[in-house]
């Protein structure tokens, strides 16, 4: 059981290049979830699904897209990279909901420069 | 809006020295407290949940209280493997928003 599987692990961008991050999961989990986490900061909630064709905004929306074709994948797309988006991106599933606990990918390390 | 504080931002303690770490909460109706160990380089790992004022829960050396203003992790007798971040975190519904505190960095040496 691989559980959450983030790819890239680590990765530089130019200012005004675009990526996605990918983020595959294999314990059949309706509910998945993207989160920054910064320096001194808590983790922050960018984008969440709650089940394959359905995506809703988190906190901190700007600057991401996000998609959901199957259970398994939920990709992190970021356009025009701007050095506010370096950090740490985690992906998250659940079986039902946040009372039940996340489980977390290792993350991506994202630089923009 | 919710809000988590988590202290101290850091805590070393010697191996088999009990101690705890603090949790405060504000939230809008408290529907679930959760406590994450964090590696470093890795994602966090859930721990537990807390529903309710009064209620514990406990995993191998670690112990976790639930008041209404706070929760605590108790750590008895830790060990060197106990050293990580711990991350606090409240959710109190609506959409799928959960607060993250800043955590706690344990140290635990030999």
């Amino acid at each position: 059981n691989a559980g959450v599987t983030q790819t890239p692990k680590f990765r530089i961008l130019k200012i005004g290049q675009s990526m996605t991050l990918q983020c595959t999961q294999d314990m059949n989990h309706n509910y998945m979830y993207w989160y920054r986490q910064d320096p001194g900061m808590g983790l922050k909630l960018i984008y969440y699904s709650v089940g394959a064709g359905i995506t809703d905004k988190g906190e901190v929306p700007n600057g991401y897209n996000v998609s959901r074709s199957t259970t398994e994948d939920f990709p992190l797309r970021l356009e025009l990279a701007a050095p506010s988006q370096t950090s740490v991106y985690f992906c998250a599933s659940g079986d039902r909901g946040p009372l039940y606990g996340y489980t977390f990918g290792s993350g991506t390390r994202l630089t923009v420069v | 809006e919710d809000q988590v504080t988590q202290s101290p931002e850091a805590l070393r303690l010697q191996e088999g020295e009990s101690s705890s770490l603090n949790c405060s909460y504000t939230v809008s109706g408290l529907r679930g407290l959760f406590w994450y160990r964090q590696d470093p380089g890795k994602g966090p790992e859930f721990l537990f949940t807390l529903y309710s004022a009064g209620e514990e829960k406990e995993k191998e050396r670690l112990k976790a209280t639930l008041t209404k203003k706070e929760s605590f992790l108790h750590i008895t007798a830790p060990k060197p493997e106990d050293s990580a971040t711990y991350l606090c975190a409240v959710f109190s519904g609506g959409y799928q928003k959960v607060t993250f505190g800043t955590g706690t960095k344990l140290q635990v040496i030999p």
